[in-house]
Parts: C-alpha cells; structure tokens; sequence
C-alpha cells in the first residue's frame, strides 16, 4: 500500500511565525503536490515538484515556498503565517513506482493549521 | 481556464437506491478524469479513473461514465449503504502535460438507513 504521512495532523501558530510542513512517501513516487482545502473552494494546488530539487508553482504559491532535498520528503514552508493560511493542507503523491497509475495521486491524512 | 462543476447541494439517497454524482468540465477534454472519496477531516482516496476513450468503467458498486462531447462524467453507486456517505470529488488533469490536476468542490452524499 502506497503510504503518505505528514508530520502533524494540527498545529495552532501564532501571526508572523515560520511554519513547517513535512510530507513523506514510501512508493519512490516522482510527483509530490501540496494543496491547501478550504470549505467551498475544494482542493487548491500550492506547488508540485516532478523531482529531486525541482519544483512548479501552482494556484496558490504566495505567502508559501517548497522544498524537495530527498525523493520521498516535500515540505511546505509559510515563511510568515498569517490567519488567512488557517486551513486543511493535504500533501499527495503519484508516480510509476507502484501498481498504482501513473496518474493516480494518493493523499496523506492531512494537517489542520490554525493561524491566530 | 479549465473549471469543474460539481452539485454543491449534499445528495440524500434511501440505502439500497443507486447515487448518481455528476461532474460537467467547461474547456479542453482531459485525457482522462478520476473520482476521489473523502471523508471528514481526512485526505482524499481515490476510487476510478477514466480514459478519454473510454466510455464507461466499473469496479465492484461503482460505475463511472465519461462523456465528451457533453463534457461529463457521471459516478453511480448501485446498492448504496450509510458506509458511502462521504463527499466524492472530480479531479481532470490541467491540461499542461504535467500530472498536475484541477479538483472540483465535491458533493457531499447522505445514504439513509
């Protein structure tokens, strides 16, 4: 089974502090995505990255940047947090490292920060 | 731009009914569209994915169909149980030749016992 964890499942911040975000695979999958999920407004895509080092914007990238050092870690980085970041932040993975499709994404549980 | 349409209102079903979700897309044709399950406060799981050239896909109570030229897909689940309730998205690739997706908001199904 295709695993992905993230590092918290809540976190409460304070305005203003750095915030990280870890994600980790288990099924060498190239492409690791991070979205946030607001009520109403679905899945927004934050940044991709489709290797080691590389990495895309996506809808969403302000206030946010990325990092993907090793194949199976990406982790999603508020520089400054600010109440409008409280959300639901979902890492997901895809990739022909399994019996999975290519273009399947699988979801780790998620983090639920709270920004105050 | 792409954009997604999924039934916002919650879907209320008598168990044992068939559900049926719909997903209309507005642009290009994906090459292909998938289905996901999410329950509360948990990731998404996906369920289906169908191909441009597909018509229609099956595994175990669920069924999805993929119409282009209506720009649809419909997902059923035949002999509903309380245990499908969840929310149920529409992801289609953007469209850049990256596995980059757009998701839809979901709709939220109820199966009544």
């Amino acid at each position: 089974d295709v695993k992905v964890t993230q590092s918290s499942r809540y976190l409460v911040k304070r305005t203003g502090e750095k915030v990280f975000l870890e994600c980790v695979q288990d099924m060498d999958h190239e492409n690791m995505f991070w979205y946030r999920q607001d009520p109403g407004l679905g899945l927004r895509l934050i940044y991709f990255s489709y290797d080691v080092k590389m990495k895309e914007k996506g809808d969403i990238p302000e206030g946010y940047s990325v990092s993907r050092e090793k194949k199976e870690r990406f982790s999603l980085i508020l520089e400054s947090a600010s109440t409008n970041q409280t959300s639901m932040y979902l890492c997901a993975s895809s990739g022909g490292g399994g019996p999975s499709h290519q273009e399947t994404q699988y979801f780790g549980p998620g983090t639920r920060l709270l920004v105050l | 731009s792409q954009k997604i349409e999924q039934n916002s209102e919650a879907l209320n079903i008598q168990e044992g009914k068939t559900a049926t979700l719909t997903c209309n897309y507005t642009n290009y044709s994906p090459a292909y569209l998938q289905w996901y399950r999410q329950d509360p406060g948990r990731g998404p799981v996906f369920l289906l994915l169908i191909r441009e050239n597909e018509k229609e896909k099956r595994k175990e109570r669920l069924k999805v169909t993929f119409d282009t030229t209506l720009k649809q897909s419909l997902f059923h689940i035949t002999a509903s149980q309380p245990a499908d309730s969840a929310t149920y998205l529409c992801a289609l690739d953007d469209g850049s030749g990256t596995y980059k997706y757009i998701f839809g908001t979901g709709t939220r199904l109820k199966v009544l016992a």
